[in-house]
């Protein structure tokens, strides 16, 4: 299957600074993307929709302007979390497809964020 | 929106023995049903899919199942194996107008396959 990284794969950081997390798909062009938060022993909630050159798609009680999304080209998407706090501490997972009709969509391996 | 519900919330079996894990949808214009294998600390990997114009399908010790009448669809693990140890999630999505295949997820089935 088709293979999505994301880096950095683990970090830490201070509360009150941002943070930026990549994701990439390496073989293929993912028109759309996904992000993903998963809290411990609990399941992938969805946290928004990103399409290529154009702006991110928010599910409902996701802060846009906490969580900044840019998918600037067609194998890169960010997620920069501004002003982290603790409470933001979490594993954040992309997935990527790419198109409509498509429906498989692989993940990214994930990374840990801890705010201390 | 879709709602998907996935039980049992943990399963401990045999090794050798047989696991089935079960999602019920609630939507009943979704037409795609994924299945995901998450290891501790690492992402989902498809392990397999499902359309709603397929009734079964199968790969080799894993089968999808669905129903489309009750909405319910399942995964079945034949001659587990330790290495089958994992979090699997089941999850739904529809075709068609601004979703571009949003999926939803169901709540994650604990697997524990004792030698």
């Amino acid at each position: 299957g088709a293979v999505v990284s994301q880096h950095p794969s683990w970090v830490i950081c201070k509360s009150g600074t941002s943070v930026k997390i990549e994701c990439r798909s390496l073989d293929f062009q993912a028109t759309t993307m996904f992000w993903y938060r998963q809290f411990p022993k609990q399941s992938l909630m969805l946290m928004a929709t990103s399409n290529e050159g154009s702006k991110a798609t928010y599910e409902q009680g996701v802060e846009k302007d906490k969580f900044l999304i840019n998918h600037a080209s067609l194998t890169l998407s960010t997620l920069t979390v501004t002003s982290a706090h603790p409470e933001d501490s979490s594993f954040y997972i992309c997935s990527a497809h790419s198109g409509n009709v498509v429906r498989e969509q692989y993940f990214g391996p994930g990374t840990r964020l801890t705010v201390t | 929106g879709e709602n998907v519900e996935q039980h049992p919330s943990t399963l401990s079996v045999q090794e050798g023995d047989s696991a089935v894990i079960k999602c019920t949808y609630s939507d009943s214009a979704s037409n795609y049903f994924p299945w995901y294998k998450q290891e501790l600390g690492k992402g989902p990997q498809l392990i397999i899919d499902i359309r709603s114009n397929v009734g079964e399908k199968k790969d080799q010790r894993i089968a999808v199942t669905l129903n489309k009448t009750a909405k319910h669809f399942s995964l079945h693990i034949t001659e587990t194996q330790p290495e089958d140890s994992a979090v699997y999630f089941c999850a739904a999505s529809r075709a068609g107008g601004t979703s571009y295949g949003k999926l939803t997820f169901g709540q994650g089935t604990i697997l524990t396959v004792h030698p």
